[in-house]
C-alpha cells in the first residue's frame, strides 16, 4: 500500500488568491493524479502528473488555472489560481502503484474561496 | 469516452443485513479493473476492492464482494452483516489501463440501528 499526506487539510481563502496544495506519498511512484470533487459531486479528474514530464490535463482544465508541479517521484502539488467560489471544492490526490493494481488516495484538502 | 452507472442516489440497510450497490460501466476494453471506494463524511476516499476483467473468481475482501458479471458489465458490490460505520458515499470506478479513473456519480448508504 501507499500512504498519502495533503497540507493543507482545509482552507479558507478569498477570491482572487491562490492554494498551493502539497501531496507527499511514503514511496516512489511513477503516477500521480489530482481530483477535484465539487460539493455533493463525484469526483473528476483534473490532470495526471508523471515526474520528469509536463502534467496532463482533462477536458476543462487549464495550466494556467491549475499549475501543477512533480519535482520527484514522491512529490507533487497542485496550485488553484485567481480563486472563485466557483473552486470550493476538495481536492484529493491519488497515486498509482508501479506494477499493481492499487491506487491511493490522499486525506483531500477541503477549500472553501469567499 | 467512459460511462459508469450507479443508478440507486441513496441506500437505507439495517444493520447486521447484507446490502448491494450497483454499478454498470460502458466500456469497449477487453482488459480492465473495477474499484470501490467508499467515501466517509470526512471527504477521505477508501479503497474497498478490485477485480481485474480476467479473474475467474469474484473478489472478496472480509465483508466486501463484487457480483462480477462481465457479460452484463456489471461489478455490484455486496456489503454483508452492515455496520453503522459503512454509512458513507460508495463509489464505483473502472480502469482500462491509463490508471486514471472515472468515477460514478456514487450511492449514499446509510446503515440504520
Amino acid at each position: 500500500s501507499a500512504v498519502i499526506s495533503q497540507k493543507p487539510s482545509r482552507d479558507i481563502c478569498q477570491r482572487g488568491t491562490s492554494l498551493t496544495i502539497q501531496c507527499q506519498v511514503d514511496s516512489q511512484v511513477t503516477m500521480m493524479f489530482w481530483y477535484r470533487q465539487q460539493p455533493g459531486q463525484s469526483l473528476t479528474l483534473i490532470a495526471t502528473a508523471n515526474q520528469g514530464s509536463e502534467a496532463t490535463y482533462e477536458s476543462g482544465f487549464v495550466i494556467d488555472k491549475f499549475p501543477i508541479s512533480r519535482p520527484n517521484l514522491t512529490f507533487s502539488t497542485l496550485t488553484v489560481s485567481n480563486m472563485s467560489p466557483e473552486d470550493s471544492s476538495i481536492y484529493l490526490c491519488s497515486v498509482a502503484v508501479d506494477s499493481s493494481y492499487e491506487q491511493y488516495f490522499g486525506p483531500g484538502t477541503r477549500l472553501t474561496v469567499t | 469516452a467512459q460511462k459508469i452507472t450507479q443508478t440507486q442516489p441513496g441506500m437505507f440497510v439495517q444493520e447486521k443485513e447484507a446490502v448491494t450497490l450497483d454499478c454498470t460501466y460502458d466500456t469497449s476494453d477487453q482488459s480492465y479493473g473495477l474499484f470501490w471506494y467508499k467515501q466517509p463524511s470526512s471527504g477521505e476516499m477508501i479503497f474497498l476492492i478490485y477485480q481485474g476483467s480476467y479473474d475467474e473468481q469474484n473478489a472478496t475482501e472480509g465483508r466486501y464482494s463484487l457480483n462480477f458479471q462481465k457479460a452484463r458489465k456489471s461489478a455490484n458490490l455486496v456489503i454483508s452483516a452492515s455496520q453503522l460505520g459503512d454509512s458513507a458515499m460508495y463509489f464505483c470506478a473502472p480502469d482500462t489501463g491509463r490508471r486514471a479513473l472515472t468515477f460514478g456519480s456514487g450511492t449514499r448508504l446509510q446503515v440504520q440501528p
